[in-house]
Formats: C-alpha cells, sequence, structure tokens
C-alpha cells in the first residue's frame, strides 16, 4: 500500500461548526504532515509529527488542532473556522527527515 | 523545445516539444530538492528529487539539473505529453529537517 488516504474528499462547514480531517498511511512512514494551499498557490507547511510527537507548528491558529493517535493516523481538529480558511487541505507522509513527502488526495474544505 | 530562463507562472507547450521548468531557490542551507506534479483536484506526484551532492538526475522522461552556485533548480521533461498539462511545484529542504517548502509553481499546457 503506497497510499495516502484523505477523507472526506469534500467538507463544507459552518463557522461555528467542530469537525475534523482524517489522514491514513500504512507505508510505515514515520513523519506526517498537514498543509494547506489555496487556489493557485503552493502548499504551505501547518503542522509536522514525527515519530508521533508534534516536531514543527509553523504558527497556525489554534482553530486547527492536530492530533496523531498513532503512526498511521493523523487528524486535523477544526473549530470556530473562518470563511477564509477555506481551501484544500493535504495530509503527506515521509520515510525520515530530508526524502520525498508522498501527498493524499486533500479535503476540499469549505467553511461559510 | 520550450523553455524559460527565469521562473514564470505558466508555460505553453506543443506536443512532442521539450519542455523546460525553472525554479530558484533562497535557502543556502537547503541541501535536497523535489519536483513535483499537481493535476487539478489532485495532491502533488512525486516525479523526481536530486541531492546536493548531485547537479544532475534523470528519469523516465524527466530530468532535473541543479545549480547549488546560483540556487537554481530546472526540470527538464522530454517529449512533452498531453498528460504532462498540470501545476509543476519545486519543493527543498535541508538537512536534518522535515520541513518542505515549496516554490510558487509553474502551470504547463500542453497544446495539441
Amino acid at each position: 500500500d503506497t497510499e495516502v488516504t484523505q477523507t472526506p474528499k469534500h467538507l463544507v462547514m459552518g463557522m461555528t461548526n467542530k469537525k475534523s480531517l482524517k489522514c491514513e498511511q500504512h507505508m510505515g512512514h514515520r513523519a506526517m504532515y498537514w498543509y494547506k494551499q489555496k487556489a493557485k498557490k503552493p502548499p504551505e507547511l501547518m503542522f509536522v509529527y514525527s515519530y508521533e510527537k508534534l516536531s514543527i507548528n509553523e504558527s497556525v491558529p489554534s482553530r486547527f488542532s492536530p492530533e496523531c493517535p498513532n503512526s498511521s493516523l493523523l487528524n486535523l481538529h477544526l473549530h470556530a473556522l473562518q470563511p477564509e480558511d477555506s481551501a484544500l487541505y493535504l495530509c503527506a507522509s515521509s520515510p525520515r527527515e530530508v526524502a520525498e513527502a508522498f501527498f493524499g488526495q486533500g479535503t476540499r474544505l469549505t467553511v461559510v | 523545445g520550450e523553455s524559460v530562463g527565469l521562473h514564470l507562472p505558466t508555460l505553453s507547450v506543443q506536443e512532442g516539444d521539450n519542455s523546460i521548468i525553472n525554479c530558484a531557490y533562497s535557502n543556502s542551507a537547503s541541501d535536497y530538492f523535489i519536483w513535483y506534479k499537481q493535476e487539478s483536484g489532485k495532491g502533488p506526484q512525486f516525479i523526481i528529487d536530486i541531492r546536493s551532492n548531485m547537479d544532475k538526475r534523470q528519469g523516465q522522461r524527466v530530468t532535473v539539473l541543479l545549480n547549488k552556485t546560483v540556487k537554481h533548480l530546472s526540470l527538464q521533461i522530454a517529449a512533452t505529453q498531453p498528460g504532462d498539462s498540470a501545476v509543476y511545484f519545486c519543493a527543498e529542504a535541508a538537512s536534518n529537517d522535515y520541513k518542505l517548502s515549496f516554490g510558487a509553481g509553474t502551470t504547463v499546457t500542453v497544446r495539441a
């Protein structure tokens, strides 16, 4: 299995809602990432988990809360988002530092 | 073939011609570089990578060139096909760092 699977593929949520994005990989990768991508822009790093511990937080607002329950799963909990948070949220994993990151297909999030 | 000397956001290329996509990076500490292809509605897909101890690496129909002196990276696609139409991103990372940073991206359109 060489895939990174993200669910859901699409999500529409209100500004008062709480939702979660899920990501799963079974490649034995020890690093997992969340990226945010706005239309026609490059992906921007949000969080990095290394060996299930948060190693990088790129000054992301607290309304985004990551969680790594185990080495195969990564969640992104969303609460009180703003319309400008609408974007494609990409999960990725890599076997080690300084290595190719494998990306999922992303969750298209719309905040209304 | 079609080429750009500096990074341009778009590139239009005739089917069958060669394409050259350029990327400039700014971090002198970066020593690992990747090219990704992103099709509409999908996550970035790995094309080819190169480490700083090399200046050229070839894959299937693709070649990556690295010029560390001027901090420049390029991707050459031979015999461009309609399926090559996508946005291409370069990404860089430094040793012992999980942070993969993306460049601005180039949209390649292949003309039949």
